[in-house]
């Protein structure tokens, strides 16, 4: 069974830029959660993917948008990027109806 | 408005003791909650959870109680082993609509040997 992976490991951009970071599901898991996690706080969720469309969002501007593929592969996107988007960004997939996530190893984005 | 809260930055913790984990939370429409554990340099690994129908959930080393008048989750490991340092969070939702986690911010768990 292969776990969630994530691609990049580590991203360097500079203020203003767009990112495109990736994410493939668990094998048999049909719904993907994105989430930013600052230096020395929890993960804050961004939005949540399910038959290629968003089930919830969390308080996140417009300028983070996402993708989810037929495969239930994903993407985050986040444009115009802030200093303030520096963080690590972890995806985690679930099949529908069952609670727990399980979370891939994340990207780590710099900002300058 | 933090919902779910870790007040403990840190815990030490002499091998083969117990840790205890603390977290409380303030939504009371959550009715599932889990608690991870973190290294550096990866991603938060699932330990154990609990739904809000229980009062307490065994796994091996790992125990979770849930208090829900209190609104107050502990995780206790027994024995502490000094694999078991690393960040720990706790993580509570809705089962209703979107399953999103609503995180702590953390307890750094140091297991002395």
């Amino acid at each position: 069974e292969t776990g969630v992976t994530q691609s990049p490991t580590h991203l360097i951009k500079t203020r203003g830029q767009q990112v495109t970071l990736r994410c493939s599901s668990q094998s048999g898991h049909n719904t993907v959660s994105w989430y930013q996690q600052a230096l020395g706080q929890g993960p804050q969720f961004i939005f949540q993917y399910y038959r290629e469309e968003e089930n919830g969002r969390g308080n996140f501007p417009p300028r983070f948008s996402g993708l989810q593929f037929p495969n239930y592969s994903s993407e985050l996107n986040v444009n115009a990027l802030e200093l303030d988007d520096s963080a690590l960004y972890l995806c985690a997939s679930s099949l529908r109806g069952f609670e727990t996530q399980y979370f891939g190893p994340g990207t780590r984005l710099l900002v300058l | 408005d933090q919902q779910v809260k870790q007040n403990s930055p840190s815990l030490s913790v002499q091998e083969g003791r117990i840790s205890i984990l603390n977290c409380d939370y303030t939504n009371s429409m959550f009715d599932y909650f889990l608690w991870y554990k973190k290294y550096p340099a990866e991603g938060p690994t699932f330990l154990i959870s609990i739904s809000s129908i229980k009062d307490k959930n065994e796994d091996g080393r790992f125990t979770v109680f849930l208090n829900k008048s209190a609104k107050h989750l502990s995780l206790h490991i027994v024995p502490s082993q000094p694999g078991d340092s690393a960040v720990y969070f706790c993580a509570a939702t809705g089962t209703s609509g979107t399953y999103k986690y609503i995180f702590g911010t953390g307890t750094r768990l140091k297991v002395l040997a």
